[in-house]
């Protein structure tokens, strides 16, 4: 079955620095790629996406790009602000036709002011 | 945009009991809806695939018999966390997607204590 891997577990940066979190999976037949922040206690919330036919997507300060031969795909978040601080998850579909989503193990990024 | 709803927001039961939680799609008929299970600082872990008219799909290691799932509509799925002990204390997401290619909405999630 899929299994996907983030890193870092933890991430601090200062205020207007980038922010990286990268994740891999196993599943070479995985076509979506979101990702998720979930702020303490609270219900994680699609930033971004993106799928297997294209290698990169942003929007706005958030852009997440992919590597399908190396089976991995990264956020990348720009000019952070203390409001992105919250733990972001990483999540890919697995298998062909089936809708399960499988979740890396969080990153808690830190924001510092 | 599409709204999944999740009853209640949090619970308090005592062990040996039983505990309903409610996932309801608001805005839209989802066919498929999907538990997940988030214990402290971990990742979501998907529990079981509920199917509306069908029985549930359940994860590797996640007990059937415990975890009652019930879709009998095309807005509404239950969880029922049947002889709850303090190790499922946990907070328990729904989600559900719009469509094939439609990104997964979450409910806002069922903080499960058990004393």
């Amino acid at each position: 079955g899929e299994n996907v891997e983030q890193h870092p577990s933890t991430l601090s940066v200062q205020e207007g620095d980038s922010a990286v979190i990268k994740c891999t999976y196993s599943d070479s037949a995985s076509n979506y790629f979101p990702w998720y922040k979930q702020e303490l206690g609270k219900r994680p919330q699609l930033i971004i996406d993106i799928r297997s036919n294209v290698g990169e997507k942003k929007d706005q300060r958030i852009a997440v790009t992919l590597n399908k031969t190396a089976k991995h795909f990264s956020l990348h978040i720009t000019e952070t602000q203390p409001e992105d601080s919250a733990v972001y998850f990483c999540a890919a579909l697995r298998g062909y036709n089936t809708d399960k989503l499988i979740f890396g193990t969080g990153t808690r990024l830190q924001v510092f002011p | 945009g599409a709204v999944v709803s999740q009853h209640p927001s949090w619970v308090i039961c005592k062990s040996g009991t039983s505990v309903k939680i409610e996932c309801r799609s608001l805005d839209f008929q989802a066919t498929t809806m999907f538990w997940y299970r988030q214990f402290p600082k971990q990742s979501l872990m998907l529990m079981a695939t509920s199917n509306e008219g069908s029985k549930a799909t359940y994860e590797q290691g996640v007990e059937k018999d415990k975890f009652l799932i019930n879709h009998a509509s095309l807005t509404l799925s239950t969880l029922t966390v049947t002889s709850a002990h303090p190790e499922d204390s946990s907070f328990y997401i729904c989600s559900a997607r719009t469509g094939n290619n439609s990104p997964l909405h979450f409910g806002n999630g069922t903080r499960l204590t058990v004393t």
